[in-house]
């Protein structure tokens, strides 16, 4: 099993939709969760950190946690072709280490 | 800089070479991470420092490879005897101090090609 579980994708959604990302991770020590957002050939961007159950909002994003399940996701609302990217989620295990999923890849449609 | 920088941007090499590539974090973060990212795949976990120490070198692969930060700011990871395997994105990215509620933010990365 690997340690943080995304679905690849394509997650294809209309514009002006909600795209649903979700992660899944396997340590149960782990307290630190974050969403980072990667287009093609650039490098990772930090779109959003949680780091206690229940939602957090950021603009058009909502962070999600339930630590009981062991599940995190990103809500975008009103989601724009600009979001079309990959959306890596990472969780902190152990010694501070940062695990990524392998990410899913967003595509909005005009 | 305002962020972190990674140099050189993109190294060709051949089979067996020896490579250094760099990273200079943000001013002020004392806890800096590497990372190697295939294509289509997340990014990959091989060591972090804090300050000057490697606090988790877990991730790095073999002993081909090897990091240092001797002064607790630049980073450089070096690769003795690379392989074709070796070729892919390597990231940096640093944070205010290493611990789970401090964001880490990367620099562009180097693109590896080993022929």
């Amino acid at each position: 099993q690997k340690e943080v579980e995304q679905n690849s994708g394509p997650l294809s959604v209309p514009e002006g939709a909600i795209a649903s990302l979700n992660c899944t991770y396997s340590d149960r020590g782990s307290q630190s969760f974050f969403w980072y957002r990667q287009y093609s050939g650039k490098s990772p961007e930090l779109i959003m950190s949680i780091y206690s159950n229940g939602d957090k909002e950021d603009g058009r994003f909502t962070a999600q946690l339930n630590k009981a399940s062991q599940y995190v996701s990103l809500l975008i609302r009103d989601s724009q072709p600009s979001d079309s990217a990959t959306y890596l989620c990472a969780v902190t295990s152990g010694t501070y280490k940062y695990i990524f999923g392998t990410g899913t890849r967003l595509k909005v449609l005009a | 800089g305002a962020g972190v920088s990674q140099t050189p941007s993109n190294k060709v090499t051949e089979k067996g070479k020896y490579v250094e590539l760099r990273c200079d974090p943000i001013s002020g973060h004392t806890a800096l991470y590497w990372y190697r990212q295939s294509l289509g795949q997340g990014p990959e976990f091989l060591i972090y420092f804090q300050g000057t120490g490697a606090a988790d070198d877990s991730g790095l692969p073999n002993d081909r490879f090897f990091a240092v930060r001797p002064e607790g700011s630049v980073s450089t990871l070096k690769i003795q005897r690379t392989e074709r395997g070796d070729s892919a994105v390597y990231l940096c990215a640093s944070s205010l101090v290493a611990g789970g509620y401090n964001e880490q933010f990367f620099g562009p990365g180097t693109r590896l090609t080993v022929l």
